[in-house]
């Protein structure tokens, strides 16, 4: 099967401006999870989705938003960027009560 | 919220010996606990995971024991080698993973040749 994948895998946007990143989970896999992953935060979690219904959010600002398609693909956005959004974005996808597989992330930059 | 700790932050361990490192977390209800593994500039790989029901789980070099009373585990990797080297995090969830994973802050392992 194929791996859980994202794009796109890297992107400079400027404070302020809004963006969209990708997630397509392992075929079969139904839960969607996003984590981000700074040096000073370690990874932390953003949201889960599961059958197009978020599950679970993290604590993260109302900047930061996600929807799952009837397909299980998954997209995030954040609106409004600021410096301190720079980071590593990376998604999971699992089985129900299952191991969750990390996909490539998208490295976002904001200058 | 759960909270999970996780020490050393860095270890350095010589080729071909074990490095051993703890997590400790806080809610009681967490019964799922995985370790990935991230080398530099990749994903996070899962190397092994224990569920509450089970007190130690091995595979080839690497262990993990969980105590659910001193709610801690650790991650045991034995005769180590260069390609051990990576940062490593545990991670605590309850229902089984169905719920978030909460994060250690991680520890980077160097092995020395």
């Amino acid at each position: 099967k194929a791996g859980v994948t994202q794009t796109p895998r890297y992107l400079i946007k400027t404070r302020g401006q809004q963006v969209t990143l990708s997630c397509s989970p392992i075929s079969g896999h139904r839960s969607v999870s996003w984590y981000q992953q700074t040096p000073g935060q370690g990874l932390q979690f953003l949201f889960e989705y599961f059958s197009e219904t978020q599950r679970n959010k993290g604590n993260f600002p109302g900047r930061f938003s996600g929807r799952q398609f009837s397909n299980s693909r998954s997209e995030m956005n954040v609106s409004t960027l600021e410096l301190g959004d720079s980071a590593l974005y990376l998604c999971a996808s699992s089985l129900f009560q299952d191991t969750q597989y990390f996909g490539p992330g998208t490295r976002l930059t904001v200058l | 919220g759960e909270n999970v700790e996780q020490h050393p932050s860095t270890l350095s361990v010589q080729e071909g010996d074990s490095a051993v490192i703890k997590c400790t977390y806080s809610d009681s209800a967490s019964n799922y606990f995985p370790w990935y593994k991230q080398e530099l500039g990749k994903r996070p790989q899962l190397i092994i995971d224990i569920r509450s029901n089970v007190g130690e789980k091995k595979d080839q070099r690497i262990a993990v024991t969980l105590n659910k009373t001193a709610k801690h585990f650790s991650l045991h990797i034995t005769e180590t080698q260069p390609e051990d080297s990576a940062v490593y995090f545990c991670a605590a969830s309850t229902n089984f993973g169905n719920e978030k994973l909460t994060f250690g802050t991680g520890t980077r392992l160097t092995i020395i040749p």
